[in-house]
């Protein structure tokens, strides 16, 4: 059974560039979300799905970033433009409603995008 | 305060022995509790989660102490292949389904 798939794996691109990271959840999953993991800050919620609707981007870091998922199989985080500090691994997660419980509990993580911006 | 904190390390310990770790989370209300593990360069996965009563898996075991806000992991019998990034992460619960991450602590396991 394929887990998530993250696209790419690598990317390096320059400062002011639009960089469009994808990410296929797993199928059956009703929760996607978006994760962003630097030294620093570690692992920080970006914003999540539930049935393709977007419902907290609250962590989106400001107006540059943008995420959509225009169908349970697909989702892709924008940057636009890119900036130096943007350089970190990506990570898409997703994870299946359980019933009478929480839908965040159990995720399972892609294998990231490293993004490198020059 | 940061919502989630832990010790990052790195814990430097010899193959067999015991180690455990702590974390301390910063709302009350928080509703259930998780143990993630991360190796290097690679995503994060659920190793267990964590239980009011406490839980093992193996040579894992967990702890909730909710009067304290923190959660433990014990490792007995450390292996190599432990060696790896643990994440602590709570969920706040409501009718929201966001996980917090603990920034990790790192465990290296030597011979």
């Amino acid at each position: 059974d394929a887990g998530v798939i993250q696209s790419p794996r690598h990317e390096v691109t320059e400062m002011g560039q639009e960089v469009t990271l994808r990410c296929k959840p797993i199928s059956g999953h009703d929760y996607l979300f978006w994760y962003r993991q630097t030294m620093m800050r570690g692992l920080e919620l970006l914003i999540y799905f539930n049935n393709n609707v977007p419902i907290d981007d609250s962590g989106m870091p400001e107006d540059r970033f943008s995420a959509k998922m225009p169908n349970a199989s697909f989702s892709t985080l924008k940057i636009q433009p890119s900036e130096p500090r943007d350089s970190a691994v990506y990570f898409c997660a997703s994870s299946p409603w359980v019933a009478g419980g929480r839908g965040a509990d159990t995720q399972y993580f892609g294998p990231g995008t490293r993004l490198t911006v020059l | 305060r940061k919502e989630v904190e832990q010790d990052p390390g790195p814990f430097n310990v010899p193959e067999g022995a015991t180690v455990a770790f702590n974390c301390t989370y910063s709302n009350s209300a928080s509703q259930s509790f998780f143990w993630y593990r991360q190796d290097c360069r690679k995503e994060p996965k659920l190793l267990m989660s964590v239980y009011s009563s406490g839980n093992e898996d193996g040579r894992f075991t967990a702890q909730l102490n909710r009067a304290s806000q923190y959660i433990s992991l014990l490792i007995r019998d450390s292996k190599l292949s432990d060696s790896a990034t643990y994440l602590c992460v709570v969920n706040w619960g409501g009718t929201a389904s966001k996980l917090t991450f603990g920034t990790g602590t790192r465990l290296q396991v030597t011979l």
